[in-house]
């Protein structure tokens, strides 16, 4: 079964900097997407960006920037000029052949102002 | 579109009552999700379902749990009887397609949208 490891419970940016957010994931699979999510006090899960494996440009979503190194299986998440609306859980996920997306444990940030 | 619905918001319950959760998902999405949150565990999937048919429960923690898709537009996720372990937030997500549909692969967004959760609290 693919697994997503986050190995950072917390982390802490000042706001306007730029901190980066680990992800790495086990699979036997080619083809698969993955995703990282945000999820504010509000609960609601956000798709902040989302990686497709067969492509080697690494995504990006205006401050928001993926390092994908597929060989390494690892997958980080930039996120650059820091605000605090940026302030949440922050979720890695997969998906594969398999249908159902599989989730890390999560990464509380917090901006510091 | 207003996007995946779920109802209630929050929920207490007593222990031993039946509970049952709502979901509306994005018309036009023919997989439906359902996953549990907990501090412990994290996002847990408990079931999903494609064209309404369920595809894999084995995430569903017990018999206690069960969920149905009467329709393209409507999923239940239902407890009984509840427990406070139960206690947690819900999620229904939806979404189009999937991996080994290889010709929506640049047409869709493999991505899921998620409700705004329910949060069960049983006491």
């Amino acid at each position: 079964a693919q697994t997503v490891t986050q190995s950072q419970p917390e982390m802490s940016v000042q706001e306007a900097e730029t901190v980066t957010l680990s992800c790495t994931y086990d699979t036997s699979e080619s083809d698969y997407y993955l995703f990282w999510y945000k999820q504010p006090p509000s609960r609601q899960m956000i798709l902040v960006i989302r990686q497709e494996a067969y492509k080697q440009q690494n995504a990006t979503e205006n401050r928001f920037s993926v390092n994908f190194q597929k060989a390494a299986k690892s997958f980080s998440l930039k996120i650059s000029d820091s605000q605090l609306g940026d302030a949440a859980m922050y979720f890695c996920a997969y998906i594969g052949v398999v249908d159902d997306m599989r989730f890390g444990a999560g990464t509380r940030l917090t901006v510091k102002p | 579109d207003a996007g995946v619905i779920q109802s209630p918001r929050h929920e207490v319950t007593e222990m031993g009552q039946e509970v049952t959760l709502r979901c509306k998902p994005i018309s036009g999405h023919d997989y439906l999700f359902w996953y549990r949150q907990t501090m412990m565990r994290g996002l847990e999937l408990l079931i999903y379902f494609n064209n309404n048919v369920p595809i894999d429960d084995s995430g569903m923690p017990e018999d206690r749990f069960s969920a149905k898709m009467p329709n393209a537009s409507f999923s239940t996720l239902k407890i009984q009887p509840s427990e406070p372990r139960d206690s947690a937030v819900y999620f229904c997500a939806s979404s189009l397609g999937n991996l080994g549909q290889g010709f929506y692969r640049e047409k869709f967004d493999y991505g899921y949208t998620f409700g705004s959760g329910t949060r069960l609290t049983v006491v």
